[in-house]
């Protein structure tokens, strides 16, 4: 079973920030946090992982709380190219380094 | 970041048939996997592929159904045998490197008649 419970869908009006809730209580130490989008039916794509600092790139922004039991993906400017479904992947699961998907979150930007 | 090349991207084919799907990476990699989405829903991994022995399997997927093969570290296929139209999904391999991030390829989808 996935590791990881997101929100279904979300609306975000476009040019501005999107942030995408993950819960992840069971997460351990030694796990880290992906996440991924996969826009139609294309292979997901990869965005950006952390393992509890705060983690930035040219994509997004990943905020990990404290606990680890939950993070926020940011997509800071959304553009209608940016609709796609969101997962948020917990990985390293007992050593095995198969990745489990959630159900993920659908974001829809808006004009 | 790999490369991964799958194919063919779709197909339709008829019940009782089996498909063979191809996966290449542009490079070595020590870990390769296949999964299945189904119409509306999220990825379902079907089985770990090791190179040089069986694959190991997920909980409701089984070798006579999905044989796999990883002849080296470069490549795989997934076979779906004696397809029905519950078999009509997208399937898609991935590929990593045991501390890196996951590689997917574009998939194949199959529409089963």
């Amino acid at each position: 079973d996935a590791k990881t419970t997101q929100p279904p869908s979300m609306d975000c009006a476009e040019g501005r920030a999107a942030n995408l809730p993950c819960n992840h209580s069971t997460i351990s130490g030694n796990e880290y946090v992906y996440w991924y989008r996969q826009i139609h039916s294309q292979g997901p794509q990869y965005i950006i992982h952390g393992l509890k600092n705060n983690e930035t790139n040219e994509m997004a922004s990943l905020i990990i709380t404290e606990d680890r039991k939950s993070s926020t993906l940011i997509l800071p400017h959304a553009t209608l190219r940016d609709t796609a479904v969101y997962y948020c992947i917990v990985d390293g699961t007992s050593g095995t380094y198969k990745y489990i998907f959630g159900t993920g979150t659908r974001l829809k930007v808006l004009a | 970041s790999a490369v991964i090349s799958q194919k063919p991207s779709r197909d339709i084919c008829q019940r009782g048939t089996s498909l063979t799907i191809q996966c290449q990476v542009d490079s070595q990699v020590t870990m390769m996997f296949w999964y299945r989405q189904q119409p509306g829903q999220s990825l379902t991994l079907i089985a770990t592929a090791n190179q040089g022995s069986e694959a190991t399997y997920e909980s409701g997927f089984v070798i006579d159904k999905f044989p796999i093969s990883r002849p080296n570290l470069t490549f795989s296929t997934l076979t779906v045998s004696n397809m029905s139209p519950e078999d009509s999904s997208i399937y898609l391999c991935s590929a990593r490197e045991s501390n890196e991030k996951l590689f997917f390829g574009s998939g194949t989808q199959l529409s089963v008649l």
